[in-house]
């Protein structure tokens, strides 16, 4: 079955590091998404991985492992604005490949 | 930037009520979704539609159903609303061509619905 586990709720400082993790068990695998929600907002993309490794792209970083099923969402430099829920989305074979499969979100929630 | 956009934030319907979500997006995006989130659950596909008139059941179509006669515009139809559909409609689209980032979803700001 399709399955995405992810912690529901994290607690970081301002300023600190923070990685969410996300394990993933889904048939096929055409990339792995992560989205970033604050409450009452739509979902905004963060970051795609379909290769293994890491993914740069300024404060927030993402870490693919396939043969394991996880990644991971590193933050750095958290700022207050970084209070929100991460997504972790896999898009799989279904669909003619456009089904994307979503964890439960981990709330995020930045303190000063 | 792509905007997808959802007729309503907020929606009042009473049981048995037929109920009309309407979402446009204006990318020229071939593939439409509509999703419902809850707490605990995350995202959940509704229907999925890939071409005008096309559709596609997702997980939990069940007391749904959608249309799509433009390209631009997609609608989630409740039949006859129920205190279970009270919950979160997001709407989101991609593009088959979009392939720098593998097509990610576009998401509409959602409608949060409430059936009493």
């Amino acid at each position: 079955g399709q399955n995405i586990d992810q912690p529901t709720e994290m607690t970081a400082t301002e300023g600190a590091i923070v990685q969410i993790n996300c394990t993933y068990q889904t048939s096929g695998f055409n990339g792995l998404f992560w989205y970033q929600q604050h409450a009452g907002e739509a979902p905004t993309f963060l970051s795609y991985n379909v290769l293994d490794g890491l993914e740069e792209k300024g404060r927030f970083s993402s870490f693919l492992s396939r043969s394991k099923g996880y990644s991971y969402l590193l933050l750095k430099e958290l700022q207050m604005k970084d209070s929100a829920s991460y997504l972790c989305a896999v898009r799989d074979e279904d669909n003619y490949g456009q089904n994307f499969v979503f964890g439960p979100g981990t709330r995020l929630s930045v303190l000063p | 930037d792509v905007k997808v956009t959802q007729s309503s934030r907020y929606l009042v319907k009473r049981t048995g009520e037929k109920v009309f979500l309407e979402c446009v997006q204006d990318m020229d995006h071939e593939n439409m979704f509509w999703y419902r989130q809850d707490p605990g659950l995350g995202l959940r596909l509704i229907y999925f539609s890939y071409d005008v008139k096309m559709k596609e059941k997702g997980d939990i179509p069940e007391g749904y159903s959608v249309s799509r006669e433009k390209k631009e515009r997609f609608s989630l139809i409740l039949e006859s609303a129920s205190t279970n559909q009270t919950s979160m409609y997001l709407c989101a689209s991609s593009s088959w061509t979009d392939s720098s980032y593998n097509s990610p979803l576009h998401f509409g700001n959602g409608t949060r619905l409430t059936v009493t």
